[in-house]
């Protein structure tokens, strides 16, 4: 069964660091572009960051660049985020999703993590 | 970047009525469009790709047309399983952009 977990998510003081995890199963994790999508408390789905599947090629939100970092390591089929300088805005749902060959939609998503930042 | 309308932001309607969801984009994007139904408390859940395919296993009273910056997610026959809120996602070009959402309820 394809199967993405995530892991790492928490309650942490504004200007605080969390990292993320994904584990991922059932597929071969090093053929996909992976991304993160976060959802704030209420509100609709933001693309956060995207990685190739080999892992040379790191897109990100405007929101997030230069604090949050998106890697991963195909020998363990896990992907990551690693999250600096947290603000309040931050606060969501992290979710993990697969793309998928024909393009940078995605057909699997982990059950998320949630993130709370505040003091 | 590509501002993603959704409209109505929220609609009801009977058991078996035809549904329709429009997503606009502020700039062609080809058929790069995505949709997904994220039930209350779940898990985004993709319906849609390339515009008009309809992902596997997704009921046919789903479907999805449009081209260029007009796109529009029909339920052809509101089943109460639909209560949801739907999201299009453009995927033309960097930064990926989702619409506000839509959210349908049973009248």
């Amino acid at each position: 069964e394809v199967q993405l977990l995530e892991s790492g998510g928490g309650l942490v003081q504004p200007g605080g660091s969390l990292r993320l995890s994904c584990a991922a199963s059932g597929f071969t994790f090093s053929s996909y572009a992976m991304t993160w999508v976060r959802q704030a408390p209420g509100k609709g789905l933001e693309w956060v960051s995207s990685i190739s599947g080999g892992g040379g090629g790191t897109y990100y939100a405007d929101s997030v660049k230069g604090r949050f970092t998106i890697s991963r390591d195909n020998s363990k089929n896990t992907l990551f985020l690693q999250m600096n300088s947290l603000r309040a805005e931050d606060t969501a749902v992290y979710y993990c999703a697969k793309d998928t060959p024909g393009g940078a939609f995605f057909d699997i998503w982990g059950l998320g993590t949630m993130v709370t930042v505040s003091s | 970047d590509i501002q993603m309308t959704q409209s109505p932001s929220s609609l009801s309607a009977s058991v078996g009525d035809r549904v329709t969801i429009t997503c606009r984009a502020s700039q062609g994007i080809n058929n790069y469009l995505a949709w997904y139904q994220q039930k209350p408390g779940k898990v985004p859940k993709l319906l849609i790709y390339s515009a008009s395919t309809l992902q596997s296993g997704v009921p046919s009273r789903f479907s999805g047309s449009g081209s260029g910056t007009d796109f529009t997610l029909t339920i052809s026959s509101l089943q109460p399983e639909d209560v949801a809120t739907y999201y299009c996602q453009q995927y033309n070009s960097a930064p990926l952009t989702f619409g506000g959402g839509t959210k349908v309820e049973i009248k």
